[in-house]
């Protein structure tokens, strides 16, 4: 049973620029949640997709966009990259029913994002 | 609001002494606990979760965490330590109230088993 994947591992991008990053739920799951993990510090919730919608949306700035397809896969689009953008981006996925609140989140391995 | 603190950065153990990482929470409505554990260069991986019942929850690894709801903590422990325990530790919380599952993580508790 294939776990959360995530593509690419590694991306280096320049200020100002765009990147895409996907991820491919657990088998079973269709709940997509993205987290930005800067260095040091603990992951931080970007937003959650569900039934192709966005649900849910933590603290972060409309350059941060995504997509879910109906397989359930999603991707994390960031726009005018900055430099403070640079962190490890990790996709969670999750089962909704029958209740979301008690699922657990399993994490992908993350994809390295380092903005010059 | 919703939130976590792991007051210490690091802590060290030797192997096969007990291990105990510590996690304060604070949110508006029941709580809901995990803890993750983070290899270099990886993801985050799951050891275990509070969602209600015995207030002792055992999980992978030979991990186990108390819920102590008067103290707000969910501190996690293991009776003998290995040294592939070393690794970064988070523990995390999610507001049964309001309609939002996401998590909140804290800072992190680095782990250090000293052979």
């Amino acid at each position: 049973d294939a776990g959360v994947t995530q593509s690419p591992t590694h991306l280096i991008k320049t200020r100002g620029q765009q990147v895409t990053l996907r991820c491919s739920p657990k088998s079973g799951h269709d709940t997509v949640s993205w987290y930005q993990q800067a260095l040091g510090q603990g992951p931080q919730f970007i937003f959650q997709y569900y039934e192709e919608e966005e649900r849910q949306r933590g603290n972060f700035p409309d350059r941060f966009s995504g997509h879910q397809f109906p397989n359930y896969s999603s991707e994390l689009n960031v726009n005018a990259l900055l430099l403070g953008d640079s962190a490890l981006y990790l996709c969670a996925s999750s089962p909704r029913a029958p209740n979301s609140y008690q699922e657990t989140q399993y994490f992908g391995p993350g994809t390295r994002l380092l903005v010059l | 609001a919703q939130s976590v603190a792991q007051p210490e950065d690091q802590v060290n153990v030797a192997e096969g002494n007990p291990l105990t990482v510590k996690c304060t929470y604070s949110v508006s409505g029941n709580p809901y606990l995990f803890w993750y554990v983070q290899y270099p260069n990886r993801g985050l991986q799951f050891l275990l979760k509070y969602i209600t019942g015995d207030n002792l929850v055992k999980g992978s690894y030979g991990f186990e965490a108390e819920f102590n709801k008067s103290q707000t903590s969910f501190h996690l422990k293991k009776p003998s330590a290995l040294v592939s325990d070393s690794a970064l530790y988070f523990c995390a919380v999610r507001d049964g109230r309001g309609g939002a599952n996401n998590l909140f993580f804290g800072t992190g508790t680095r782990l250090t088993v000293i052979p």
